[in-house]
């Protein structure tokens, strides 16, 4: 079946320096994409959304890049900090009212 | 943004018991809710689709006998866990989406589920 899927599985890196985190996915009909933080035990919180007609989006530290040919999907985080350090998902829908579809995740460990 | 809250956070229970999750949206109308399923280091699965006054839509695989969704108005879904079983632990997430628009969507606090 169609899914959202992932590139790494762990990410570790230095405070301060940007994070890269990638997802894959595979159903050319998406054209709504989110990225979610997950901290140990709670709900996913919203991060940054792209739309289809979209390439780039830019948020307070975060920048999401859309590469439709490829269909690839990635969350910039600039200046990581120990706070960051969570589980990354990105999500995608194709249309309003539809449940999303959730890659495997990417594991952000941050090192002071 | 819109709020959903979810309860309990924690349930432990023994075999063969039910347990009730409770899902409501705070500050909006959800005509649709979204349950998903969690186990540990893995992603979240979708389980199934409450629709408020119809039947929820299940996804393959999920049994819709032990997995009981009610969604009798527009603010409260509720996910009963029938005839819980170890396997059954988890960790059980809700969700809705804002109206008719192509936006995110907001997730409850997620509720642990231990069956002993």
């Amino acid at each position: 079946g169609e899914s959202v899927g992932l590139h790494l599985p762990t990410l570790s890196v230095q405070e301060g320096d940007n994070s890269i985190i990638n997802c894959a996915y595979s159903n050319s009909a998406s054209d709504y994409f989110i990225w979610y933080k997950q901290e140990s035990g709670k709900g996913p919180q919203f991060i940054i959304d792209i739309r289809s007609n979209m390439d780039k989006r830019q948020g307070q530290r975060v920048t999401v890049l859309l590469n439709k040919t490829v269909k690839h999907l990635s969350l910039q985080i600039a200046a990581t900090q120990p706070g960051d350090s969570a589980v990354y998902f990105c999500a995608e829908t194709r249309q309003a009212g539809t449940a999303l579809i959730f890659g495997k995740g990417t594991t952000l460990s941050v090192s002071s | 943004g819109a709020v959903v809250s979810q309860h309990p956070s924690r349930v432990i229970c023994k075999s063969g018991t039910s347990v009730k999750i409770e899902c409501r949206s705070l500050d909006f109308q959800a005509t649709t809710m979204f349950w998903y399923r969690q186990f540990p280091k893995q992603s979240l699965m979708l389980m199934a689709t409450s629709n408020e006054g119809s039947k929820a839509t299940y996804e393959q695989g999920v049994e819709k006998d032990k997995f009981l969704i009610n969604h009798a108005s527009l603010t409260l879904s509720t996910l009963t866990v029938t005839s819980a079983h170890p396997e059954d632990s988890s960790f059980y997430i809700c969700s809705a989406r804002v109206g008719d628009m192509n936006t995110e969507a907001f997730f409850g606090q997620g509720t642990r589920l231990t069956v002993v």
